[in-house]
C-alpha cells in the first residue's frame, strides 16, 4: 500500500511565524504535491514538484515556497504565516506512470493566530 | 481554465438504494478520471479511475465515463450511512506532471 504521512496532524502557529510543514512518501513516487482545502473553494494546487529539487507553482503559490531535497520528502515552507493561511494541508504523491493517481497524506490543520 | 463542476449537493438517497454522482469536465485532452471519497475532517481517499469509455465496476461502485459528452459519473449500489462523505471528481490532462483539477465535491447523505 502506497503510504503518505505528513509531520503533523494539528498545528497551531502565531502571526509572522515561519511554519514547515513535512510530506514524506515510500513508495518511490516521483511527483509530489501540496494543496490546501477550505470550505466551498475546494482542493487548491499550491506547488507540486516532479523530481528532487525540482518545482512548480500551482494555482496559490504566494506566501508559500518548498523543498525537495530527497525524493521521498516535500517540504512546505510558510514564511511569516498570516491568518488568511489557516486552512487544511494535504500533501499527495503519484508515479509518473501514466496513470497520475494521486495518493493523499492524512493532513495538517493548521491554524494561524 | 480547466474546469470540473460537480453538483454540490447535497444529496440524500434511503440506505439500500442506487447515489449516483456526476461530473462535467471542460479539457477535452483530459485522460485519466478519478473518484475520490472524503470524510468529514480527513483526507480524500482514492475509490476508483477509469480511462476509457463505457462502464468499470469495482464491487459496489461503478464509474461511467462518456468522453464525447464530457461527463464522468460514479454510482454507489446498495449504499449504506457509512457511505455518507464528499465525493471528489479529479481530471487530469496527462501534459504536467500527473496534476489533477478537482471538482468542488458533492456531498451524498445516505439516511437509514
Amino acid at each position: 500500500d502506497v503510504k503518505v504521512t505528513q509531520s503533523s496532524r494539528y498545528l497551531v502557529k502565531r502571526t509572522g511565524e515561519k511554519v514547515f510543514l513535512e510530506c514524506v512518501q515510500d513508495m518511490d513516487h516521483e511527483n509530489m504535491f501540496w494543496y490546501r482545502q477550505d470550505p466551498g473553494l475546494g482542493l487548491r494546487l499550491i506547488y507540486f514538484s516532479y523530481d528532487v529539487k525540482m518545482k512548480e507553482k500551482g494555482d496559490i503559490p504566494e506566501g508559500y515556497s518548498v523543498s525537495r531535497e530527497k525524493k521521498e520528502r516535500f517540504s512546505l515552507i510558510l514564511e511569516s504565516a498570516s491568518t488568511n493561511q489557516t486552512s487544511m494541508y494535504l500533501c499527495a504523491s503519484s508515479l509518473t506512470d501514466g496513470t497520475d493517481t494521486q495518493y493523499f497524506g492524512p493532513g495538517t490543520r493548521l491554524t494561524v493566530l | 481554465q480547466k474546469e470540473v463542476e460537480q453538483n454540490s449537493g447535497p444529496l440524500s438517497v434511503p440506505e439500500g438504494a442506487i447515489a449516483s454522482l456526476n461530473c462535467t469536465y471542460s479539457d477535452r485532452g483530459s485522460q485519466s478520471f478519478f473518484w475520490y471519497r472524503q470524510y468529514s475532517g480527513k483526507s480524500p481517499e482514492l475509490i476508483m479511475f477509469i480511462y476509457s469509455n463505457g462502464d468499470k465496476e469495482d464491487g459496489r461502485f461503478t464509474a461511467q465515463l462518456n468522453k464525447a459528452s464530457q461527463y464522468v459519473s460514479l454510482l454507489i449500489r446498495d449504499s449504506q450511512p457509512s457511505d455518507s462523505a464528499t465525493y471528489l471528481c479529479a481530471v487530469n490532462s496527462g501534459t504536467s506532471y500527473g496534476k489533477l483539477t478537482f471538482g468542488q465535491g458533492t456531498i451524498l447523505t445516505v439516511h437509514p
